[in-house]
């Protein structure tokens, strides 16, 4: 079976600039989440959907930063314009609602680096 | 509030020692409780999770975790690290949808 799926996998791009990353989640997964990790920050939360909906955004550091889930097999997160100090490893991971509340696990994609020049 | 700590962010061991990687959480309700590992430029991959039952979990790679209630802990275990054990583990705990990372901790296997 497919993992979760994000693109790309690397971007260098110039301040100001806008950014778009791209996730497929597990087939049927109806939780999606968006996380960002630095060193600095470790691993923070960003936003999670829920049948497409989002739930909580709480943790999208400002204005410049948007996502979106037009359906259930892919999320977009846009950084417009971009800063330097958005550079870092931007992941995505899905989960299935019927285990969450019994220990259901995240599944994580392989990420994207974000370099902001 | 709930929340995890790892203690220690840089852990080094002698390949074929023990590895301890400590997991305290906090938690006003019984928490679901994971080890990820993260090997460099890759997403994080579940190594065990403990949900309810026994509380020594086995996870893959020889890995394991014991949930202490009274001590509010699961920590890591592997007999002997290797030196592909060479990597960054995060513990989290989970309630509902709502999931929790602590800082993690870098593992370096001395050859």
């Amino acid at each position: 079976d497919a993992g979760v799926i994000q693109s790309p996998r690397h971007e260098v791009t110039e301040m100001g600039q806008e950014v778009t990353l791209r996730c497929k989640p597990i087939s049927g997964h109806d939780y999606l989440f968006w996380y960002r990790q630095t060193m600095m920050r470790g691993l923070e939360l960003l936003i999670y959907f829920n049948n497409n909906v989002p739930i909580d955004d709480s943790g999208m550091p400002e204005d410049r930063f948007s996502a979106k889930m037009p359906n259930a097999s892919f999320s977009t997160l846009k950084i417009q314009p971009s800063e330097p100090r958005d550079s870092a490893v931007y992941f995505c991971a899905s989960s299935l609602l019927r285990t969450q509340g019994k220990g259901g696990e995240l599944f994580f994609g392989e990420g994207s680096r974000l370099t902001v020049l | 509030a709930q929340s995890v700590t790892q203690l220690g962010s840089h852990v080094s061991v002698s390949e074929g020692a023990l590895v301890l990687l400590r997991c305290n959480y906090s938690s006003s309700v019984p928490p679901y409780l994971f080890w990820y590992v993260q090997y460099p430029n890759q997403g994080l991959q579940l190594l065990l999770k403990y949900t309810t039952g026994a509380t020594l979990v086995k996870g893959i790679n020889g890995f394991e975790a014991e949930f202490k209630k009274s001590e509010t802990s699961f920590h890591l275990t592997k007999p002997s690290a290797h030196m592909s054990d060479a990597a960054e583990y995060f513990c989290a705990v989970s309630f509902g949808n709502q999931f929790y990372f602590g800082t993690g901790t870098s593992l370096t296997v001395i050859p």
